[in-house]
């Protein structure tokens, strides 16, 4: 059972336009979302997050977007960079569990081409 | 400031064989969590540690135990290993009263291919 699905294996985009990442749940349950981003031979490293209350959260060229009705969310970076080419997962954490228990989906490989 | 680190970062064993994987946290964090990553997937939540007990666990057999100990350090073991436990396995701390949506601190992992 997936519960967090990234259904875009890969993703390719010029610099300088916008990447469009995107990631639908199942689990009702989950209240906050979390954006990694991982190298090769790297730990992911943690991008930004959203609460489940929240539809919009903004850092810098990275901007998560929730809905929840629709259950899917999705990562904008604007502008990107061929520093940004990596691997994105979109990951979940729910109430009843603590939040170092997160659910991945399969990740989105991301191209940024100069 | 050391992150978490992770040993070995490679290794290969054969089928049947057990393994030990270990795990020193991020200064300051007390509660390590283990997931596996194979080929092409996401990371799988494994188990959580705190307090040198197993507080959480994911949908894995009894083969995979671990153990955690007093300077907050874990060990991963994998007995009777398969071929489909060849993975990158990734270690996460945090402190215990993280909140839902505070990130968690990850290694590098270490690959591990059983033949």
């Amino acid at each position: 059972d997936q519960q967090v699905k990234q259904n875009s294996p890969s993703l390719s985009v010029q610099e300088g336009r916008i990447s469009i990442l995107n990631c639908d749940y199942t689990n009702s349950m989950f209240d906050y979302f979390l954006w990694y981003k991982k190298y090769p031979a790297e730990g992911p490293t943690f991008l930004i997050s959203i609460s489940s209350i929240k539809d919009k959260n903004e850092d810098g060229r990275f901007t998560v977007f929730l809905n929840k009705s629709a259950k899917h969310l999705s990562l904008h970076i604007v502008p990107s960079q061929p520093g940004d080419s990596a691997v994105y997962f979109c990951a979940a954490s729910a109430k009843e569990t603590s939040g170092s228990r997160l659910t991945f989906g399969e990740g989105t490989q991301l191209t940024v081409n100069p | 400031d050391a992150g978490v680190t992770q040993s070995p970062t490679h290794l290969i064993k054969t089928r049947g064989q057990q393994v030990t994987l270990r795990c020193s946290p991020k200064s300051g964090h007390d509660t390590v969590s283990w997931y596996q990553q194979a080929l092409g997937q996401g990371p799988q939540f494994i188990f959580q540690y705190y307090e040198e007990e197993e507080r959480q666990r994911g949908n894995f057999p009894d083969r995979f135990s671990g153990h955690q100990f007093p300077n907050y350090s874990s060990e991963l073991n994998v007995n009777a290993l398969l071929l489909g436990d060849s993975a990158l396995y990734l270690c996460a701390s945090s402190r215990i009263l993280i909140t839902s949506g505070s990130p968690l601190h990850f290694g590098n992992g270490t690959r591990l291919t059983v033949t």
